[in-house]
């Protein structure tokens, strides 16, 4: 139990269009959800933390403005990458926190690629 | 700030003996969450073991073990009996009570010698 799925899985982008990716969670209602950066060999970067039905957080140093995201029901989020450029290029993880346990469930992550 | 450390990039161990990965960890409070994930090959995070504060027993899975000393803020994972899939990135993360997100470490990247 306690899955979250994330797609796409991978996905290749022109400079200058936006990417969207989503985080399902698919059999538990996920009240707050997480984004995650991970440059190659690093640890994971929170970049928010979005909770449904209200804005997200942003850590300090998190462009709002490029990485829109939206959590407007208890089972999904996404995240959008607006006029996406190559150093955004990176791999995306979203996580959600599992409700009365205090423990966390993962997606299984986006490769962005933007050319 | 809280912050988490994990003091050792690399770590490699032959199959079926025992390695310890060491975390340790920074913060004022007295009431919060430990954990190790995994994040092998696939980039898939498992979590391998969590402890809470405030349970002086230390957390056990199976071949995973930690030991959990409040006083020094320290938090290592020990895997017994190696095997060829416990190769992995293993991230110690770190919650305080009420608070929602998680702070990891570094990671320390393990390899299993056949």
């Amino acid at each position: 139990g306690a899955v979250v799925s994330q797609h796409p899985s991978r996905v290749i982008c022109k400079s200058g269009t936006s990417v969207k990716i989503e985080c399902r969670s698919l059999d538990f209602q996920a009240t707050t959800m997480f984004w995650y950066r991970q440059f190659p060999k690093k640890s994971l970067m929170l970049m928010a933390t979005s909770n449904e039905g209200s804005k997200a957080t942003y850590e300090q140093g998190v462009e709002k403005d490029k990485f829109l995201i939206n959590h407007a029901s208890l089972t999904l989020s996404t995240l959008t990458v607006t006029s996406a450029h190559p150093e955004d290029s990176s791999f995306y993880i979203c996580s959600a926190s599992l409700p009365a346990n205090y423990g966390y469930t993962f997606g299984s992550g986006t490769r962005l690629t933007v050319v | 700030a809280q912050t988490v450390t994990q003091s050792q990039p690399e770590m490699s161990v032959q199959e079926a003996e025992t390695v310890t990965l060491s975390c340790t960890y920074d913060t004022s409070e007295s009431d919060y969450y430990l954990f190790w994930y995994k994040q092998p090959p696939s980039r898939q995070m498992i979590l391998v073991i969590r402890q809470e504060a405030y349970k002086q027993q230390n957390a056990t899975e199976n071949r995973f073990s930690v030991n959990f000393q409040k006083a020094a803020k320290s938090f290592s994972l020990k895997i017994s009996d190696s095997q060829l899939g416990d190769a992995a990135m293993y991230f110690c993360a770190y919650r305080i009570q009420g608070a929602q997100k998680l702070v990891f470490g570094q990671g320390t990247r393990l390899t299993i010698n056949p």
